[in-house]
């Protein structure tokens, strides 16, 4: 079984600081995503890669970054949080050959008061 | 940039009724996919569907892709208790994956 692993379920942090979300898949996939997901907005992407080093904007990228220095591990980083960056925040890969299935993390919950 | 409609965003229903979910966009999709999100779950994929006017049925559950490739639904049978869940449509279209707005599905037993 895939399995996509998020380093956090629950997170409380205080406006300003830089906060750190992991994800690791253990599947060899080459393309790993980041959403974000509210009540009545549905899932709206965030950042995208297709390769190590390698990133892309989704639909709603302000006030977030990504890194991925190895294949299987994809991180958001926000640089200093906001009240409205509080949300549930789910980590996705998909295998090779791009328009495929997604597999999802558990998610991890941000507070951010 | 593409945008994926879905309607209803949330239906109650007895247990024992049907229940339907519909996706509409604005573009013609290549395919579409859908997902199941159980209550504190994250989603899950159901099914794919890529040819006009294609249906698929997996027990209960039967979905469709409209012949013009720009709708799908996904209608399930006689609901169940397990069948409670966020019904998320989405499709691919410049390497990005988006989403509907979801269905939240709730049973009345």
């Amino acid at each position: 079984d895939v399995k996509v692993t998020q380093s956090s379920r629950y997170l409380v942090k205080r406006t300003g600081e830089k906060v750190f979300l992991e994800c690791v898949q253990d599947m060899d996939h080459e393309n790993m995503f980041w959403y974000r997901q509210d009540p009545g907005l549905g899932l709206r992407l965030i950042y995208f890669s297709y390769d190590v080093k390698m990133k892309e904007k989704g639909d709603i990228p302000e006030g977030y970054s990504v890194s991925r220095e190895k294949k299987e591990r994809f991180s958001l980083i926000l640089e200093s949080a906001s009240t409205n960056q509080t949300s549930m925040y789910l980590c996705a890969s998909t295998p090779t050959g791009r328009q495929n299935i997604q597999y999802f993390g558990a998610g991890t919950r941000l507070s951010v008061l | 940039g593409q945008q994926v409609m879905q309607i209803p965003q949330y239906q109650h229903v007895q247990e024992g009724e049907d229940f339907t979910t519909y996706c509409n966009s604005s573009t013609t999709l290549s395919n579409i996919q859908w997902y199941k999100q159980r209550p504190g779950g994250h989603p899950v994929f159901l099914i794919q569907l890529v040819k006009s006017g294609e249906v698929k049925k997996q027990k209960r559950l039967t979905f469709q892709f409209g012949e013009a490739k720009k709708n799908s639904s996904l209608h399930i049978t006689a609901t169940q208790t397990t069948d409670v869940g966020t019904y998320f449509c989405a499709a691919w279209k410049n390497e990005k994956l988006t989403f509907g707005t979801g269905t939240r599905l709730t049973i009345i037993p």
